[in-house]
């Protein structure tokens, strides 16, 4: 079963538009990462957060993680036509590299 | 450095039929991962093996598919026999040991007709 609930499903915006995507997780973690897939093609990891740290930011995205709501968020800043793509989270609550991903977020950025 | 490497990328088979399914992880990478991706979903884990040993493979429909991962390099996943339901992309994954960073492989997609 998916332990990540993405929020929303399919998010179309403008380009130099932010996108922001919602995680929401089940039971404790040692880590959530981020990763993109563009169609047809493999997942591309994105960024980590570790349990106990609350933002972490990598150029244009920005990663929160709230703990005590079991959810985390991804902020992609001045979004580009080439953002287009799946962006799923994952979460790790074993730091054994099990991952268990969401159902994903279709984001699609308007030329 | 070049990345995973998975073949073929794409499959049709038809139901009852076997099928196999061939990665090469990044060179040096102990951890590698095999997980079924259905259309619309987040991948699902079904093996992960730590050099040539299984760590987890809790998930992974042990009555049809197997996987084996010789020499703690390359790695082969079979399906045998196909059921119309495995319709969906395999992708491999590696890591360095148990490093939280997968790196994935572009992925096989299977059609069980």
């Amino acid at each position: 079963s998916q332990q990540g609930e993405e929020d929303p499903q399919a998010l179309s915006i403008q380009e130099g538009e932010n996108a922001t995507m919602n995680c929401s997780y089940k039971t404790s973690i040692n880590n959530l990462q981020w990763y993109r897939q563009n169609s047809g093609r493999g997942l591309v990891h994105l960024i980590l957060i570790r349990s106990n740290e609350r933002e972490k930011h990598s150029g244009r995205l920005r990663v929160t993680l709230d703990t005590s709501k079991k959810s985390s968020s991804l902020l992609i800043t001045a979004s580009r036509a080439a953002d287009t793509a799946s962006y799923f989270c994952a979460t790790d609550a074993s730091n054994t590299g099990k991952l268990i991903f969401g159902q994903g977020t279709t984001l699609q950025v308007k030329p | 450095e070049a990345g995973v490497a998975q073949s073929p990328r794409y499959k049709i088979i038809e139901k009852r039929q076997s099928v196999a399914f061939w990665c090469n992880p990044i060179s040096g990478h102990a951890t590698l991962y095999w997980y079924q991706q259905i259309l619309g979903q987040g991948p699902k884990l079904l093996i992960q093996f730590q050099n040539n040993g299984v760590v987890d493979d809790s998930q992974l429909p042990k009555d049809r598919f197997s996987a084996e991962r010789l020499k703690g390099v390359d790695s082969t996943l079979k399906i045998q026999p196909a059921k119309l339901e495995d319709s969906a992309v395999y992708l491999c994954a590696s890591s360095l040991d148990l490093t939280p960073e997968q790196f994935f492989g572009p992925g096989t997609r299977l059609t069980v007709l």
